[in-house]
């Protein structure tokens, strides 16, 4: 069954320091991949994503995710975390089928930042 | 700016209640979706809808319906509400095909059921 894991529940970073979440799938084939990210209250919001070629993908905000067939992972990451990167962080990934084709979500991986 | 509005940011109603929760995008979207998200289960599929009057369910379906009229809106339904619909909901569209696009969230409603 297609289904993708972020194994970390909660991760806390310093202010600065460079951050990495981390993003596994399993699938078949290759998928779909993206990063959203949810600030407190909010909707969620699209970083970015991958489907084909240069498998090092830059974001918005400074984010870039590289994806590792290999290793069926797709981690994002971040050279130096602001407070406002503060947020809930999912890596949904997309299936083929009929019609509309559906994101499926993992957990999510709650980012805090210290001081 | 695409824009998906949900009609509402917080909703309390009582128990066997009938809910509607609304979306509408701006963009002219093929696909809608309404995912409900709880803490530790990420986001789960309700009901998506690719087409006006066209529907279809994911994987947590049951409690809830839909309606698609017309393009731009779709609508949640709780039939009789109950407590463990209490949860916050977020409505998503796309066009097609949604991986070359992924989604575009409205800013959820989170509902309580008492």
């Amino acid at each position: 069954a297609q289904s993708v894991t972020q194994p970390d529940i909660h991760i806390t970073v310093s202010e600065g320091a460079s951050l990495e979440l981390r993003c596994n799938y399993s699938y078949g084939a290759t998928p779909y991949l993206f990063w959203y990210v949810q600030s407190p209250g909010q909707g969620l919001q699209l970083l970015l994503k991958y489907f084909s070629g240069d498998t090092l993908v830059q974001g918005i905000k400074g984010f870039e995710a590289e994806f590792k067939r290999s290793q069926s992972s797709f981690n994002l990451r971040k050279p130096s975390v602001h407070w406002s990167d503060a947020a809930e962080y999912f890596c949904p990934f997309m299936y083929s089928g009929g019609g509309a084709d559906g994101l499926t979500f993992g957990k999510g991986t709650h980012l805090i930042i210290q001081p | 700016d695409v824009k998906v509005t949900q009609s509402s940011r917080y909703l309390v109603k009582r128990t066997g209640e009938k809910v509607f929760l609304e979306c509408v995008q701006d963009m002219d979207h093929e696909n809608m979706f309404w995912y409900r998200q709880d803490p530790g289960l990420g986001l789960r599929l309700i009901y998506f809808s690719y087409d006006v009057k066209m529907k279809e369910k994911g994987d947590i379906p049951e409690g809830y319906s839909v309606s698609r009229e017309k393009k731009e809106r779709f609508s949640l339904i709780l039939e009789s509400a109950s407590t463990n619909q209490t949860s916050m909901y977020l409505c998503a569209s796309s066009f097609n095909p949604v991986r070359q696009y992924g989604y575009t969230f409205g800013s959820g409603t989170r509902l309580t059921v008492v």
